[in-house]
């Protein structure tokens, strides 16, 4: 079955510097590539995804690029935030598969 | 407004005894599933529907059941609950099966004692 890696695990960035964190999964079928941001005791939340026609995919600070052939998927925030403090979650899906997320990234954005 | 609800929301109960947590949408969603979560694990797929009367095991479903004979409903079923199933449950819902946003609910805290 599907395994999804995400890495670091955590991350620490200054205010206004970039985060990038990166997933990797390992199987070739799968063509759905969400991310999700899970707030301390909230419910996560979809932030951007991308499906495997497309190599990257932007919305306003946030971009996604995916690349088919290694298998990999990166998130990209520029311009952090401190309220962009959070876990972030990849995950893989196939067409009739279960979702398989990644085990998360904890950002904490120092002001 | 569009939504998926759990209950309860929070469960303390013992060891072997049944319970259910619900789960309902109002989007007219196909797809739904359960997942738990537990610390450094992430979310884990424990069962998804991709339709009434459609179920499909996900990642970790040993010890629950789910059943779908409506399309806004999807409930969680742990017939002897045991400590290991001391978690955080989302239930969430997408339009189709094919990979679109998934709405979570707002989820379930469970303690098994």
């Amino acid at each position: 079955g599907e395994n999804v890696e995400q890495h670091p695990s955590t991350l620490s960035v200054q205010e206004g510097d970039s985060a990038v964190i990166k997933c990797t999964y390992s199987d070739s079928a799968s063509n759905y590539f969400p991310w999700y941001k899970q707030e301390l005791g909230k419910r996560p939340q979809l932030i951007i995804d991308i499906r495997s026609n497309v190599g990257e995919k932007k919305d306003q600070r946030i971009a996604v690029t995916l690349n088919k052939t290694a298998k990999h998927f990166s998130l990209h925030i520029t311009e952090t935030q401190p309220e962009d403090s959070a876990v972030y979650f990849c995950a893989a899906k196939a067409y009739g598969q279960n979702f398989v997320f990644g085990p998360g990234t904890r950002l904490s954005v120092l002001p | 407004e569009a939504q998926v609800t759990q209950n309860p929301r929070y469960l303390i109960t013992v060891t072997g005894k049944k319970l259910t947590v619900t789960c309902s949408q109002n989007m007219n969603h196909e797809y739904m599933s359960w997942y738990r979560q537990d610390p450094g694990l992430g979310l884990r797929q424990i069962y998804y529907s991709m339709n009434v009367e459609v179920t499909d095991k996900g990642d970790v479903p040993e010890g629950y059941k789910v059943s779908r004979k409506e399309k806004r409903n999807f409930p969680l079923i742990l017939e002897s609950p045991s400590p290991n199933q001391t978690s955080l449950y989302f239930c969430a819902s997408s339009l189709f099966a094919g990979g679109n946003e998934q709405f979570f609910g707002p989820g379930t805290r469970l303690t098994v004692l």
